[in-house]
């Protein structure tokens, strides 16, 4: 499959616990973003990467949150002291160039307990 | 920032009949308005895209309008068929040279009665 791909594609943690996910996106696409999407919603951007460099962040992504993407290849995006406010899916996408088309990944659904 | 709205959020039409969904923008400097189409559990998936320089586009079934001055583009899906139910999902643009940050509507359930 050579499509974006995240792990876990589910993550069930209590309130106050960290968690991790993980993007991979297309072979050489440079372009990495991460979205978030609750339930009747669209997509809600919060971050990007140009290769290692991130580029811009939502003020949606608060202190607890933070993404990398160390080699310019797959991201994480970690949450520290999960809320239950931060339940919700977690949607990677990449693009090969500014003017390319976002392909998104199946996601990670988080449910804060 | 950007914001962009969605109507109708539900839509039901009967099969081979068309459909159209309808989304406004308020930043002029927007440039690039995708539709995604995402079905239940399954990850949002590109089905037309258009850039401001082009005041429609069309691809099969589908087609997407523009409307630069008015600040809305609208989805049309014509002989729809079973499959075409989903959600549907408009987005737009504010980079001049990319389309990094896109805004999403709230979508629209599309539903095709057999």
């Amino acid at each position: 499959d050579t499509g974006v791909s995240q792990d876990p594609r589910h993550k069930i943690t209590k309130r106050g616990q960290n968690v991790t996910f993980r993007c991979d996106p297309i072979s050489e696409h440079n372009r990495l973003y991460w979205y978030r999407q609750t339930l009747g919603q669209g997509p809600e951007f919060l971050t990007y990467f140009q290769n290692e460099a991130q580029l811009e962040k939502s003020r949606l992504l608060s202190d607890r949150f933070s993404a990398e993407r160390p080699k310019g290849s797959f991201s994480t995006l970690e949450i520290q002291r999960t809320e239950q406010g931060d339940s919700a899916m977690y949607l990677c996408a990449s693009s090969l160039a500014p003017l390319d088309t976002q392909y998104f990944g199946p996601g990670t659904r988080l449910t804060v307990l | 920032g950007e914001n962009v709205e969605q109507h109708p959020s539900t839509l039901s039409v009967q099969e081979g009949d068309s459909a159209v969904i309808k989304c406004t923008y308020s930043d002029s400097a927007s440039n690039y308005f995708p539709w995604y189409k995402q079905e239940l559990g399954k990850r949002p998936q590109l089905i037309i895209d258009i850039r401001s320089n082009v005041g429609e586009k069309k691809d099969q079934r589908i087609a997407v309008t523009l409307n630069k001055t008015a600040k809305h583009f609208s989805l049309h899906i014509t002989e729809t068929q079973p499959e075409d139910s989903a959600v549907y999902f408009c987005a737009a643009s504010d980079r001049d040279f990319g389309n990094e940050k896109l805004t999403f509507g709230t979508g629209t359930r599309l539903t095709i009665i057999p």
